[in-house]
């Protein structure tokens, strides 16, 4: 069984520029849910997908977007880059039942310069 | 609305001794609580979590939680340190209806000294 994949690792922009990062989920799940980490702080909820659809968003504007493919991947898009993105991105899948655990990836590292 | 809060940032303590790791939530409805461990450069990994029956839950690696309701807390202990418990720890609430999403306390960190 494949776990939780994102790509990139590491990611190096600069300030208004755009990024699009990457995840794949695991077999047999079909939600994605984003989080964005900041240095010493706890994930923060950005959205998530069920089902190819937005089933939920957290305090992020909307220059904070995403999409989820059929296979359930899924890729978040940040515009406009501000320094305040550069945290530690981790996606996470699950099958979209409460009390299912949520697997995470290992994170991509975006540093906005 | 839900909250997480995680007492004591930091926390040392020897090679064989109790850890004890706080956690305290607010919700309005009954909980799912989670505890995740998150190793340097790396994503998070479930330790354990609550979600209904024995408020005992037992992790991996040794690590057990109990739920007190009364209290509202989820504290995290294991009863002897090892140097490969070095990591950030984190508590975390999952909404119980509409979008299942976490809510993360701010963590602690874990030194194990030799």
């Amino acid at each position: 069984e494949t776990g939780v994949t994102q790509s990139p690792t590491h990611l190096i922009k600069t300030r208004g520029q755009q990024v699009t990062l990457r995840c794949s989920s695991q077999s047999g799940h079909n939600t994605v849910s984003w989080y964005q980490q900041a240095l010493g702080q706890g994930p923060q909820f950005i959205f998530q997908y069920y089902r190819e659809e937005e089933n939920g968003r957290g305090n992020f504007p909307p220059r904070f977007s995403g999409l989820q493919f059929p296979n359930y991947s899924s890729e978040l898009n940040v515009n406009a880059l501000e320094l305040d993105d550069s945290a530690l991105y981790l996606c996470a899948s699950s099958t979209g039942q409460g009390t299912d655990t949520q697997y995470f990836g290992p994170g991509t590292r975006l540093t906005v310069l | 609305a839900q909250s997480v809060t995680q007492l004591g940032s930091h926390v040392s303590v020897s090679e064989g001794a109790l850890v004890l790791l706080r956690c305290n939530y607010s919700s309005s409805v009954p909980p799912y609580l989670f505890w995740y461990v998150q190793y340097p450069n790396q994503g998070l990994q479930l330790l354990l979590k609550y979600t209904t029956g024995a408020t005992l839950v037992k992790g991996i690696n040794g690590f057990e939680a109990e739920f007190k309701k009364s209290e509202t807390s989820f504290h995290l202990t294991k009863p002897s340190a090892h140097m490969s418990d070095a990591a950030e720890y984190f508590c975390a609430v999952s909404t119980t209806s509409g979008t299942y999403k976490y809510i993360f306390g701010t963590g602690t960190r874990l030194k194990v000294l030799a």
